[in-house]
């Protein structure tokens, strides 16, 4: 079975500065999809950022861009220039490639706090 | 338009109710679910139904029904419901094919169990 590891509970960061949320997924499969998703307090699920497995290049949507490392099974999140905007809850990701592609399997996610 | 709606957005019960939570998408997905978010803040899936048939059931406890009465519709009843049923609940749909992988989802419907 996939399982999502995000190691960092809660994350800091300035406003203006950037900074990277950690995540590790243990997969047999070779194709795939991660997603970062945003929760901000409203609790809606925004979709920030995906990679396709079999794509080497990472995926960038403006100021947030991932660096993605299949064989070490790492996906991390880099948040440019943050924004007080950016704080709300930060979640890994993964789901199947193919067929009924079955459920997202989500990390336990990381708070991320902006500081003016 | 709401993409995927769920009502109602907040629900307050007591021990022993049974309630349900509503949840209709308009994207002509063919796939929907439903996860539980806990106190935590921890997402797991619950159900998960494709053109009406349950295709996913993890291990709920049975007081748990999942009703689908078309593809567009994916309801979540809950019977004799307890404390730890209070919880953020959340509808989602996707194509069966999709190039993307993304789920869509609803705003989360939050349950208190009094």
């Amino acid at each position: 079975a996939q399982t999502v590891t995000q190691s960092q509970p809660e994350m800091s960061v300035q406003e203006a500065e950037t900074v990277t949320l950690s995540c590790t997924y243990d997969t047999s499969e070779s194709d795939y999809y991660l997603f970062w998703y945003k929760q901000p307090p409203s609790r809606q699920m925004i979709l920030v950022i995906r990679q396709e497995a079999y794509k080497q290049q990472n995926a960038t949507e403006n100021r947030f861009s991932v660096n993605f490392q299949k064989a070490a099974k790492s996906f991390s999140l880099k948040i440019s220039d943050s924004q007080l905007g950016d704080a709300a809850m930060y979640f890994c990701a993964y789901r199947s490639y193919g067929g009924s592609q079955g459920n997202l399997i989500f990390g336990k996610g990381t708070k991320l706090s902006v500081k003016p | 338009d709401t993409a995927v709606s769920q009502t109602p957005k907040y629900l307050v019960t007591q021990m022993g109710n049974d309630k349900s939570i509503k949840c209709e998408q308009n994207l002509g997905h063919d796939t929907m679910y439903w996860y539980k978010q806990d106190s935590k803040k921890f997402l797991k899936i619950m159900f998960s139904y494709n053109n009406k048939e349950l295709i996913i059931n993890e291990t709920v406890p049975n007081r748990f029904s999942p009703k689908s009465p078309d593809k567009a519709h994916l309801n979540l009843h809950i019977n004799s419901l307890e404390l730890g049923d209070s919880a953020v609940y959340f509808c989602a749909s996707s194509p069966a094919d999709s190039h993307t992988g993304e789920l869509f989802f609803g705003e989360g419907s939050r349950l208190t169990v009094l």
